[in-house]
């Protein structure tokens, strides 16, 4: 069955870094899209950046360009976010997600918390 | 980007009611509208996507409708279970964008 199995997460003072990592299973990684969402304590869900099955067409959120990065390595299976420059905005539960062909976010990882305090 | 807006924010509901939930886009998204339910503590899940398909493990008690800008997401006959936030998302443009979401409580 698919798994997305998100780590990384943890406490982060602003200005420093944190990477997320997201290992996949029980598909073939290489054939699919892949998002990072993020929901901030007691808030709504925000896309935050998005690499096609290929890794040659990124999007980010307007809020992270800059300072975000998605990427891939197709040989292991991994999706991650490396993340610069945080700040307290950035607190929140990170998930990693598939996306169809079709384009619904149809597999969720179970999610990360980052919190970015001083 | 494109904003998504939904009507209401919250409703309280009792069991076998019928439940609609508005959203609407900012510029037309034909029928690239796609909706989650997210339960407390727990990642959202997708029920519908483009506009009315529902996921395969979905009770047919949830349906879709709309195109352009104006969709809705109806539940027949409300469960306990189907307490939770429902939001839609568009997945016409990058980066894709959610709405705010609509709490259901069950009364």
């Amino acid at each position: 069955q698919v798994q997305l199995v998100e780590s990384g997460g943890g406490v982060v003072q602003p200005g420093r870094s944190l990477r997320l990592s997201c290992a996949a299973s029980g598909f073939t990684f290489s054939g699919y899209g892949m998002h990072w969402v993020r929901q901030a304590p007691g808030r709504g869900l925000e896309c935050v950046a998005d690499i096609s099955f290929h890794g040659n067409d990124i999007y980010y959120t307007d809020s992270v360009k800059g300072r975000f990065t998605i990427s891939r390595d197709n040989s292991k299976n991994t999706l991650y976010l490396q993340m610069d420059s945080l700040r307290a905005e950035d607190t929140a539960v990170y998930y990693c997600v598939r996306e169809d062909g079709g384009s619904p976010l149809d597999y969720w990882g179970q999610g990360t918390l980052v919190t970015v305090s001083s | 980007d494109i904003q998504m807006t939904q009507s209401p924010s919250s409703l309280s509901a009792s069991v076998g009611d019928r439940v609609t939930i508005t959203c609407r886009a900012s510029q037309s998204i034909r029928s690239l509208l796609n909706w989650y339910q997210q339960k407390p503590g727990k990642a959202p899940k997708l029920l519908i996507y483009a506009v009315s398909n529902l996921r395969s493990d979905v009770p047919a008690r949830f349906s879709g409708s709309g195109s352009g800008t104006d969709f809705t997401l109806t539940i027949s006959s409300l469960q306990p279970e189907d307490f939770g936030t429902y939001y839609c998302q568009q997945s016409y443009s990058r980066p894709f964008t959610f709405g705010p979401g609509t709490k259901v409580d069950i009364k």
